[in-house]
Parts: structure tokens; C-alpha cells; sequence
């Protein structure tokens, strides 16, 4: 998991506003995920990529975009379409190769809405 | 879709008693089932997983029990230590590699000294 970096680690939203999460490992991992943690609530898919140049939706996709467009990176955008993004933010990624999916997590962000 | 369910939602032992934390899943397919530790405020941790075709696993004083038959698996932590004490999360996978892991919603484990 040392190989995944997340920035910003703090980020401050004004409401309205388009915000763009970074991503990014170097451990050639094919899929990578972003995941919403908030209180009580675990962790819940936002949206996951098995490859460059795709990406599905999960649980939670609405008011969140992303792009592939490096097999490296997997930012995630919270748009004014998100009516409620404070949260920590968690970034995974899936060893390659594996039949089963071990993710490792980024150190995640956590964003704030003024 | 997948659904994991996971209880308690929160538990306090005593240092050197041991905690089990269990979930349920519903789709049969599933045959990875990891749990990870998280504590505040940092990333979640892998500490133990355990796919379909094994009943147990061990790893010092943590173990995993899968019962395929009844679709749940549980987390046993033997002589608690306080720096045991985090989130821990359960999650199950299905076979295709690179599959999404669904969570549960996490157990607060306190270990009080």
C-alpha cells in the first residue's frame, strides 16, 4: 500500500464548486478504486476501473466523475451535482495478476464543504 | 448484488480476553473474503484473508472461520492487546479477478486496559 498516493490529504470545498481528487501508484496494478467512508457507514464503491480507458459505476456514482486515461492514475471529481461530499475519500488499487482481489488503500482525503 | 452484513457494530473486551467480529453475505459465487483494520484516521489495513476453499486460517493471534454452507465468516482476536483497538472492516469478493470487495459496515473494537 506504500505504493498509492492520495493528494491532497485535507481539501476544502465552497459549495458549488468542482473539486478534483488525485490518485496515483506505481505498483503496475490494473484496477483501481475510489471509495467514500463516512461515519458508521463503511466503505461504499463510488467507482472502480479494471483498465485503461474504462471505468464502471458503483454504488454511489452519482455527483462523482473520474478518468483512466493512465494505467497509473484514477482521479476522482466531486461535482456541485454531489449534494453532500464531506467525507474521507479512499483510493484502492488491486494487485495484479491475482485471481482474488488484495487492494491496497491509498492514505485517503479528507474533504470538507464550507 | 453482493450484501455484507457485519455485527457488532461495536465491542469492548478487556485486555487479554479475546473478540470475535461476524458477517453475513448473500451471494453465493463469493470465495474471497478479506478484513482490514483501520485506525483513525488512517487507510484501511489488510490483516487476514481467507478464500473459499479453505474452513481456517491463522496468523499469530488473529484467525478467520469460513462457513461456506451458511455463507458467514467470522474474526477472532485471542489475548487482546490496546493497540488492537481500531475499526475493523469485513468484506467479500467473487471470483473474476479484479472484482469490486463489498464492506460491511465495520466494527469499533476497544480493548480496555
Amino acid at each position: 500500500d506504500g505504493g498509492i498516493t492520495q493528494s491532497p490529504k485535507y481539501l476544502f470545498r465552497k459549495e458549488g464548486q468542482n473539486v478534483t481528487l488525485s490518485c496515483e501508484q506505481n505498483l503496475n496494478h490494473d484496477a483501481m478504486y475510489w471509495y467514500r467512508q463516512d461515519p458508521g457507514q463503511g466503505l461504499r464503491l463510488i467507482y472502480y476501473s479494471q483498465i485503461v480507458n474504462d471505468f464502471q459505476k458503483g454504488d454511489i456514482a452519482e455527483g462523482y466523475s473520474v478518468s483512466r486515461e493512465k494505467k497509473e492514475s484514477f482521479p476522482l471529481t466531486v461535482t456541485s451535482a454531489q449534494k453532500n461530499p464531506t467525507a474521507f475519500y479512499l483510493c484502492a488499487s488491486t494487485r495484479t495478476g491475482s485471481s482474488y482481489n488484495e487492494q491496497f488503500f491509498g492514505p485517503g482525503t479528507r474533504l470538507t464543504v464550507l | 448484488g453482493e450484501n455484507v452484513e457485519q455485527h457488532p457494530s461495536t465491542l469492548s473486551v478487556q485486555e487479554g480476553d479475546s473478540a470475535v467480529i461476524k458477517c453475513t453475505y448473500s451471494d453465493s459465487a463469493s470465495n474471497y473474503f478479506p478484513w482490514y483494520k483501520q485506525e483513525l484516521g488512517k487507510r484501511p489495513q489488510l490483516i487476514i484473508d481467507i478464500r473459499s476453499n479453505v474452513g481456517e486460517k491463522k496468523d499469530q493471534r488473529i484467525a478467520v472461520t469460513l462457513n461456506k454452507t451458511a455463507k458467514h465468516f467470522s474474526l477472532h482476536i485471542t489475548e487482546t492487546q490496546p493497540e488492537d483497538s481500531a475499526v475493523y472492516f469485513c468484506a467479500a469478493s467473487g471470483a473474476s479477478g479484479n472484482t469490486p470487495l463489498v464492506f460491511g459496515k465495520g466494527t469499533r473494537l476497544s480493548v480496555i486496559a
